[in-house]
């Protein structure tokens, strides 16, 4: 089974609306965290934003928030007020512990996000 | 401060050879894992460094093999090359106890 799942190919989005990207993911674990990245065409993965399995807040990164639902196993990304510069792939991932305190990080397939001017 | 760096950009080799790639984390960053990520997937999880050792590994195979220096440099190494090894490598770092990992601009490998 997919441990990150992004079901969106792709998206468009316009100008100055909001877009929700979807992402579920699948662990036994109780600890875990999840990411969203960037990665423009230029190929750097760019950190956006970091929820932890045990934080009741969702977290928020200016124009960047998470809705972290854990009994869904759902960790969507919203971006508001959308920019041209937002025009990316977008990539959900999850850290797991492993025992020795390892961690592994798994990505999902990514979505590309294209904003309309 | 400078971010994670990684040399070379880019790339070409034909198969059989050998290539290796470099990374320099971030100051203050002593975690520094390897990432392959083929056109149009997601980054696929190598191996990762701590205290000069591998300490997770992903399903690649040994023809994969790395290091990590004092100074918390890596390098990742790859034998007999395959023309499916073509790809982006990323190279993520990540401070102590922190969770947060950040990737380089990735060097970017032809396999001919």
């Amino acid at each position: 089974a997919q441990k990150i799942t992004q079901t969106q190919p792709g998206m468009f989005v316009q100008e100055k609306e909001a877009v929700t990207l979807d992402c579920t993911y699948d662990t036994s674990d109780q600890s875990y965290g999840l990411f969203w990245y960037k990665q423009p065409s230029s190929g750097e993965m760019i950190f956006l934003i970091y929820q932890g399995s045990y934080d009741e807040q969702n977290a928020t990164e200016g124009r960047y928030s998470l809705n972290f639902q854990k009994a869904r196993k759902s960790a969507n990304l919203v971006i508001s007020a959308s920019q041209l510069g937002d025009s990316a792939m977008y990539f959900c991932a999850m850290r797991e512990f492993h025992s020795g305190g390892y961690q592994k990080v798994t990505f999902g397939t990514g979505t590309k996000l294209q904003v309309i001017p | 401060d400078a971010g994670v760096t990684q040399s070379p950009t880019h790339l070409i080799k034909t198969r059989g050879q050998q290539v290796t790639l470099r990374c320099s984390p971030k100051s203050g960053h002593d975690t520094v894992s390897w990432y392959q990520q083929a056109l149009g997937q997601g980054p696929q999880f190598i191996f990762q460094y701590y205290e000069e050792e591998e300490r997770q590994r992903g399903n690649f195979p040994d023809r994969f093999s790395g290091h990590q220096f004092p100074n918390y440099s890596s390098e990742l190494n790859v034998n007999a090359l395959l023309l499916g090894d073509s790809a982006l490598y990323l190279c993520a770092s990540s401070p102590p106890h922190r969770e947060t990992q950040y990737f380089g601009p990735g060097t970017r490998l032809l396999v001919l």
